[in-house]
């Protein structure tokens, strides 16, 4: 399989604890994206990085969220501390840098889908 | 502010007929426009996409207009089949100067297709 993978696929959490969450990105893209959706929403921008830099976070990324890309491969996203209002699916996606190609498209994974109880 | 919305929360449609999901967006600036599809408890997939100099791209069963004037998007589906039914998405990339080229997404429409 050749596309974006993300593990685990769901997460149930007490409150308080930490939790982390993997990303696998398409082997050749060296952008990838974080994002979260809630139920009946679209996904909303947390943060994306270019090869292993951080290049924005969203305002929606609190101090308790943490993004990495060591080796400019795979991401995590740890969450500490967790809250309920955390709850959601956590999107990973990757894409080419947009000038290596004329489109913008960016692939997503298969979430994952985080509860906080 | 910067938003994508939809006109429609949900649609239901006969098999075999075809479907036409609107959106609207309003940052004049926005120029790449997206559309996914996302099953339940899946990741979005790209349906089409769309450059602001445009304003129509065909795909295989799947039509998409832009129009600038009115900031309205929208997406046609031919001969909507059972495995359409899904939520559909727009998304645009809101300033064409922000090098994250990060999506702004709507709120989704829900098409159902009855058989």
């Amino acid at each position: 399989d050749t596309g974006v993978s993300q593990n685990p696929r769901h997460k149930i959490t007490k409150r308080g604890q930490n939790v982390t969450f993997r990303c696998d990105p398409i082997s050749e893209h060296n952008r990838l994206y974080w994002y979260r959706q809630t139920l009946g929403q679209g996904p909303e921008f947390l943060t994306y990085f270019q090869n292993e830099a951080q290049l924005e976070k969203s305002r929606l990324l609190s101090d308790r969220f943490s993004a990495e890309r060591p080796k400019g491969s795979f991401s995590t996203l740890e969450i500490q501390r967790t809250e309920q209002g955390d709850s959601a699916m956590y999107l990973c996606a990757s894409s080419l840098n947009p000038g290596q190609t004329s489109s913008y498209e960016q692939y997503f994974g298969p979430g994952t889908r985080l509860t906080v109880t | 502010g910067e938003s994508v919305g939809l006109h429609l929360p949900t649609l239901s449609v006969q098999e075999g007929d075809n479907s036409i999901i609107n959106c609207a967006y309003s940052n004049s600036a926005s120029d790449y426009f997206i559309w996914y599809k996302q099953e339940s408890g899946k990741g979005p997939q790209f349906i089409i996409d769309i450059r602001s100099n445009m304003d129509k791209r065909q795909g295989q069963r799947v039509t998409v207009l832009l129009n600038k004037t009115v900031k309205h998007l929208s997406l046609q589906i031919a001969a909507t089949q059972p495995g359409d039914s899904a939520v559909y998405f727009c998304a645009e990339n809101t300033n064409p100067m922000d090098s994250s080229y990060k999506l702004i997404f709507g709120s989704g429409t829900r098409l159902l297709v009855r058989p």
